[in-house]
């Protein structure tokens, strides 16, 4: 069965300080991968998107990047961290298509000060 | 621009009470998503629809998808207060931006005991 691993859980960072949130999944190959971020118990932003090794879309302009280094490794990053990076971090996945619904992570609470 | 709006924003009610809750769009799906999420924990996904009209069953919660496939709508009968949580529909695409899901802002249910 397929399975995602998202880490840490909880992060506190001191603004300016770099960020990295990293998720893997287990139990199939080439998956759409996603990194959303949510704000305080309400809906879903999408961060970025990746369709294959090296493919990130990013649908936000940020302070943040992603990349996928392996075909079930997700990674996102900041080389500064600002206060309004605060926020609940998911990491999902998909089959190719990925109009059927995706699985999600157990989230990052990240917590710039 | 997409958008799926969920009605109603919150919604508390006692324990054994019957409510559903609506997913609105202007857009048409290939398929409708419904999640649960809980504090502090990612979204768990309850259930996809891809028929116009498709009706699904999972215990106390029924799903519809509405004949046009722009709206859905979840009913959970003698609510329990482990049914409390936010609940997010996202509508689905074939040939949409690599699979991406479009999700509305959520209903956060409280049920009291």
């Amino acid at each position: 069965s397929q399975t995602i691993h998202q880490w840490p859980a909880t992060l506190v960072q001191p603004v300016g300080s770099p960020l990295s949130l990293e998720c893997t999944v287990e139990g199939t190959s080439n998956p759409n991968l996603y990194w959303y971020r949510q704000a305080a118990g309400r809906g879903l932003q999408l961060l970025f998107y990746s369709v294959g090794i090296g493919q990130i879309s990013s649908e936000v302009p940020q302070n943040l990047s992603a990349s996928r280094p392996q075909d079930r490794q997700f990674i996102l990053s900041s080389k500064k961290l600002l206060l309004s990076d605060s926020g609940f971090y998911l990491c999902a996945w998909s089959p190719a298509g990925g109009v059927y619904g995706y699985t999600f992570g157990s989230g990052t609470r990240l917590t710039v000060v | 621009t997409q958008l799926l709006e969920q009605s109603p924003q919150f919604l508390s009610i006692q324990e054994g009470e019957n409510l559903t809750v609506y997913c609105n769009s202007s857009s048409v799906f290939s398929s409708l998503q419904w999640y649960r999420q809980e504090p502090g924990e990612g979204p768990v996904l309850l259930v996809t629809v891809v028929t116009g009209g498709e009706v699904k069953k999972l215990k106390r919660l029924t799903f519809q998808f509405g004949d046009a496939r722009k709206d859905s709508s979840l009913h959970i009968t003698a609510a329990q207060p482990g049914d409390t949580g936010l609940y997010l529909c996202a509508g689905g695409k074939y040939g949409g931006s690599q699979g991406n899901l479009i999700f509305g802002k959520g209903t956060k249910l409280s049920v009291k005991p």
